[in-house]
């Protein structure tokens, strides 16, 4: 067990950009979360995955946001046009089975927007 | 949508003294999970509670489960400075896709 791995670990970018971030679940896995986190508050749902499928996403999360988890391994969220208002933590996390299972936290990447 | 209070929002202690944080829904819960997050860090799962009325402890630690699967409660008892962080409950409510909804969580902080 390796652990949930993301990459960044920390990306500064200049509003406007894009950025994409990636996320290694551990490796037996099926379920796949994207959270981001600020300062002073926990961690936010934004969307997961049951090994390819994109379940659900969070009705806060802009269409500037997407997510893909093409062969149900390996997951990448991408934020196109960024603004200062999204700079956070972004933290994924693995789990097991149908759902109702504790979370694996990867260390995340963080974000900041200038 | 899911709400989630969490009680109270900071606590300073001394090293030795009791803590607890309260974690609480607005509809009934199908489980409830707690997490740690040391500062720097990524939350870190610690327990999961299932049943009404449910008591677990981890050595120093007592989360418990309320009767109307309503709330919950962590209880550390003598803290010590590798208690320092936050913790948060995440909770999955009943008839839903369990995605675990975190609240804002408590800051412990271990005065030695």
């Amino acid at each position: 067990d390796t652990g949930v791995s993301q990459d960044p670990r920390h990306k500064i970018t200049k509003r406007g950009q894009n950025v994409t971030f990636r996320c290694d679940p551990i490796s037996e896995h099926n379920r796949l979360y994207w959270y981001r986190q600020t300062l002073g508050q926990g961690p936010e749902f934004l969307t997961y995955f049951q090994n390819e499928a994109q379940l659900e996403k969070s009705r806060l999360l802009s269409d500037r946001f997407s997510a893909e988890r093409p062969k149900g391994s390996f997951s990448t969220l991408e934020i196109q046009r960024t603004e200062q208002g999204d700079s956070a933590m972004y933290l994924c996390a693995s789990s097991f089975g149908q759902g109702g299972s504790p979370l694996h936290f990867g260390n995340g990447t963080r974000l900041t927007v200038t | 949508g899911q709400q989630v209070m969490q009680i109270p929002q900071y606590q300073h202690v001394q090293e030795g003294e009791d803590f607890t944080t309260y974690c609480n829904s607005s509809t009934t819960l199908s489980n409830i999970q707690w997490y740690k997050q040391r500062p720097g860090g990524h939350p870190v799962f610690l327990i999961q509670l299932v049943k009404s009325g449910e008591v677990k402890k981890q050595k120093r630690l007592t989360f418990q489960f309320g009767e109307a699967k309503k709330n919950s409660s962590l209880h550390i008892t003598a803290t010590q400075t590798t208690d320092v962080g936050t913790y948060f409950c995440a909770v999955l409510a009943s008839g839903g896709s369990y995605i675990p909804t975190f609240g804002r969580g408590t800051s412990l902080i271990v005065h030695p």
